[in-house]
């Protein structure tokens, strides 16, 4: 079974709005992080934010904010007020187990390609 | 503050033939992480360095790929012999401790004809 799903390969969005970026996760580990990657076509990951899965509030970095609901296994991604540099790859990741145990596999979805209409 | 550096950035290849990738990671962090990302998906962890001990390689076809990280800093990857489904990008990335945000190379682009 996947552990991550992204159940969309694209989307796209008008500049200056808002977007959500979908990512449900399977685990039966209660201690996990969920991460969330931007990929620009020059190929470097850029890590956007994190989410604990012990973490009352959900994650923001500035236009950036997780949408974490446990119940339902997801941690969508909501970027707001969309930019042209935002179109990407974008990729959410789980890691199973606590944090402070070594050799934990990031496992990644399959990603979504976002572009940014002017 | 520099970031992950990898070389080289692209290699053509033939099959059956070797090939080897740098990794120059973050000063100080001790974990290191190789990642197969192949066409269309998203990347796939090959092996996990926590200094210059291994973590996990778990996804490492072993009889092919060979990684180590001398003295806790620098590591290479080497793949001998390519097969053709070899082809990928090779990503690179460092965190300061396990399992928190890891921070990747622009990676290298192989392709094995």
């Amino acid at each position: 079974a996947q552990k991550i799903t992204q159940t969309q390969p694209g989307m796209f969005v008008q500049e200056k709005e808002a977007v959500t970026l979908d990512c449900t996760y399977d685990t039966s580990d209660p201690s996990y992080g969920l991460f969330w990657y931007k990929q620009p076509s020059s190929g470097e990951m850029i890590f956007l934010i994190y989410q604990g899965s012990y973490d009352q509030q959900n994650a923001t970095e500035g236009r950036y904010s997780l949408n974490f609901q446990k119940a339902r296994k997801s941690a969508n991604l909501v970027i707001s007020a969309s930019q042209l540099g935002d179109s990407a790859m974008y990729f959410c990741a789980m890691r199973e187990g606590p944090q402070e145990t070594s050799g934990s596999r990031l496992t990644f979805g399959e990603g979504t390609q976002l572009t940014v209409n002017p | 503050e520099a970031g992950v550096a990898q070389s080289p950035r692209y290699k053509i290849i033939e099959k059956r033939q070797s090939v080897a990738f740098w990794c120059n990671p973050i000063s100080g962090h001790a974990t290191l992480y190789w990642y197969q990302q192949i066409l269309g998906q998203g990347p796939k962890l090959l092996i996990q360095f926590q200094n210059n001990g291994v973590v996990d390689d778990s996804q490492l076809p072993k009889d092919r790929f060979s990684a180590e990280r001398l003295k806790g800093v620098d590591s290479t990857l080497k793949i001998q012999p390519a097969k053709l489904e070899d082809s990928a990008v090779y990503l690179c990335a460092s965190s300061p401790r396990p399992n928190t945000e890891a921070f990747f190379g622009q990676g290298t682009r192989l392709t094995v004809v």
